[in-house]
């Protein structure tokens, strides 16, 4: 059964590092998502990503943050200047166009900023 | 704004019993409502979705009703097995082009033998 991978699964970075959490999505996927979870938190929404650009992004998602396809299977997060509090789970998910409705993630990214 | 309340955990119960996780919802509009499940050391996985009002979500043995009236998606499965040992997310995603799905805090269930 096809699913969402995502690399790495754990990544320890220092504070003010740029980090890149890549996801490969479900192959005739056209929708990408990226959330997160700190823990002990809710998971929540980072950004939506359709057509080659953003389609939502909420307001967490702000400068620091950036999305790109760069090529026809990779979906990556990238983060510029990492801070303590980035520290969560980050999760990839994609869904077909519509009318699908169903997301399906990958296993998760633990990004561990000190 | 939309949001997804959950019953807090952990829960505990023995095998073969009987499981009840609340959930209610506050959104404008029609929302989809589903049930995730993240088994320890995996992602999120879709256990089960419903997509209009009286709708029955159903899979490996758990079920969930949308009730509008009462605005909650609570799950429920009759005789839980170890194996259902794991983290259960309430999520809603509200209509139109907006894709993006709320999340409740998550109920971490622990079934003993």
């Amino acid at each position: 059964e096809p699913e969402v991978t995502q690399t790495p699964s754990h990544q320890v970075t220092q504070m003010g590092q740029e980090v890149i959490l890549r996801c490969v999505p479900i192959s005739n996927h056209l929708y990408f998502y990226w959330y997160r979870q700190i823990l002990g938190q809710k998971v929540e929404f980072l950004v939506s990503f359709y057509n080659n650009e953003i389609s939502e992004k909420s307001e967490i998602f702000d400068d620091q943050f950036s999305v790109e396809r760069p090529d026809g299977s990779n979906f990556t997060l990238k983060i510029r200047s990492t801070k303590l509090e980035d520290s969560a789970m980050y999760f990839c998910a994609s869904s077909e166009a519509p009318p699908g409705l169903t997301q399906y993630f990958g296993p998760g990214t633990r990004l561990t900023v000190l | 704004g939309d949001s997804v309340t959950q019953m807090e955990g952990p829960v505990t119960l023995s095998e073969e019993a009987f499981l009840t996780i609340n959930c209610t919802y506050t959104a404008t509009g029609y929302p989809s409502l589903f049930w995730y499940v993240q088994y320890p050391g995996e992602g999120l996985q879709l256990l089960l979705k419903a997509t209009k009002a009286d709708d029955k979500g159903s899979n490996k043995g758990f079920e969930a009703t949308y009730r509008k009236e009462t605005t909650s998606f609570h799950l429920e499965k009759g005789s839980v097995q170890v194996s259902d040992s794991a983290v259960y997310f309430c999520a809603l995603r509200n209509a139109g082009n907006n894709r993006k799905l709320i999340w409740g805090l998550g109920t971490s269930l622990a079934v003993n033998p």
